[in-house]
């Protein structure tokens, strides 16, 4: 099955900084990788995706990467904010299930 | 459209019950998939349903098991309860499969058991 592994585990940027988020996935028929953001205390929330033909996209200030050749891609989170403190989870997906990074927690600092 | 209900949002056993939790997804979504989450272990994958049937399954014991209704309902129920199952479980609805559509997830319940 897919094993999805993700860095850093934790994460600590000063507001306005940028940050990036990195996975790698196992297998090479996974075609769909969304990003959550879970904040405390509340359920993961869809924040991007981006499909296999897709190398990336954006969304104001947050993108995403993909490199199939070498089974990772990126989250990017330009010009952070507090309220951008939260876990942040990759997945990938094929035609099974999906499967999730052990998170990242990213903490911002005004 | 209201988005997936669990429910109970929280729930206190002893070791040894048992236990059934609910999600109730999007109005039209056809697949449920069930995850539990752990400080230690992140989000873990339990199953799939898709029009009432399982399509796929992880790495959990057969205490864990699931059913989908007609109505795209789907419970799940955790027999012979360790201290271990104490977790957040939560269910994510798509209208189409996990590996195809986009996975929407409900508030979560909370299972704790003593």
């Amino acid at each position: 099955g897919e094993n999805v592994e993700q860095h850093p585990s934790t994460l600590s940027v000063q507001e306005g900084d940028s940050a990036v988020i990195k996975c790698t996935y196992s297998d090479s028929a996974s075609n769909y990788f969304p990003w959550y953001k879970q904040e405390l205390g509340k359920r993961p929330q869809l924040i991007i995706d981006i499909r296999s033909n897709v190398g990336e996209k954006k969304d104001q200030r947050i993108a995403v990467t993909l490199n199939k050749t070498a089974k990772h891609f990126s989250l990017h989170i330009t010009e952070t904010q507090p309220e951008d403190s939260a876990v942040y989870f990759c997945a990938a997906t094929g035609d099974n299930d999906m499967r999730f990074g052990a998170g990242t927690r990213l903490t911002v600092k005004p | 459209k209201a988005g997936v209900t669990q429910t109970p949002r929280y729930l206190i056993k002893t070791r040894g019950q048992q236990v059934t939790l609910s999600c109730s997804p999007i109005s039209g979504h056809r697949s449920v998939s069930w995850y539990q989450q752990t400080p230690g272990q992140g989000l873990q994958f339990l199953f799939e349903y898709f029009s009432e049937t399982q399509r796929n399954k992880g790495n959990f014991p057969g205490r864990f098991s699931g059913r989908q209704f007609s109505n795209s309902r789907s419970e799940m129920n955790v027999s012979t309860l360790e201290l271990g199952d104490s977790a957040l479980y939560l269910c994510a609805s798509s209208f189409g499969t996990s590996g195809t559509d986009t996975q929407y997830f409900g508030p979560g319940t909370r299972l704790t058991v003593l």
